[in-house]
């Protein structure tokens, strides 16, 4: 069964703390992506990857980075939180560029910065 | 660049009732499109999905036809239970690697 994890399901941080959200998927899937999803925006792209140490950002990457050095882990990284990054974080991953392109989620993480 | 419009909820609706969800989309080309479905506490699943004009996807008892002269992918079920409540999120390939999704809609099925 595929799967992808997420390190936390709820998180809660401060402000200006250094945030980091980890996720694992055991398909060997060569994308990976983070999206934060909040009411009536549905979901946005935050950083994705296609290869190990390859990186592209998404709509909205400002506040956020990611690093990939092993081709089953993604992670997110918010170097100093901020109360409007309080969101729900997504992981998928998927395969190749060709064909249906479906993309596999993560549990999601709650993250509350206070 | 790609995007997608899908109906606002919250839709509540009876067991057994008719569910329609719209989805609109603008795009280069014809890209592949879908459904995920998002139940409580749990992350988003691929539902159904369509390559080209005219497919029609289908899993679980919904429905949903890639309709290329509306630009439309709408999401159907003939007679929903309570287990169908989630959200719901239409969305279409926007390059090599990415999905757009619209902004989800959350339907309740009461008992």
């Amino acid at each position: 069964d595929v799967k992808v994890t997420q390190s936390s399901r709820y998180l809660v941080k401060r402000t200006g703390e250094k945030v980091f959200l980890e996720c694992v998927q055991d398909m060997d899937h060569e994308n990976m992506f983070w999206y934060r999803q909040d009411p009536g925006l549905g979901l946005r792209l935050i950083y994705f990857s296609y290869d190990v140490k390859m990186k592209e950002k998404g709509d909205i990457p400002e506040g956020y980075s990611v690093s990939r050095e092993k081709k089953e882990r993604f992670s997110l990284i918010l170097e100093s939180a901020s109360t409007n990054q309080t969101s729900m974080y997504l992981c998928a991953s998927s395969s190749g560029t060709s064909g249906i392109f479906e993309q596999y989620f993560g549990p999601g993480t709650r993250l509350t910065v206070t | 660049g790609n995007s997608v419009t899908q109906m606002e909820g919250p839709v509540t609706l009876s067991e057994e009732a008719f569910l329609t969800i719209n989805c609109t989309y603008t795009a280069t080309g014809y890209p592949s499109l879908f459904w995920y479905v998002q139940y409580p506490g749990e992350g988003l699943q691929l539902l159904l999905k369509a390559t080209k004009a005219d497919d029609k996807g289908s899993n679980k008892g919904f429905e949903a036809t890639y309709r290329k002269e509306t630009t439309s992918f709408h999401l159907e079920k003939g007679s929903v239970q309570v287990s169908d409540s989630a959200v719901y999120f239409c969305a279409l390939r926007s390059g090599d690697y990415k999905l757009s999704f619209g902004a989800g809609t959350t339907v309740t099925v009461r008992a």
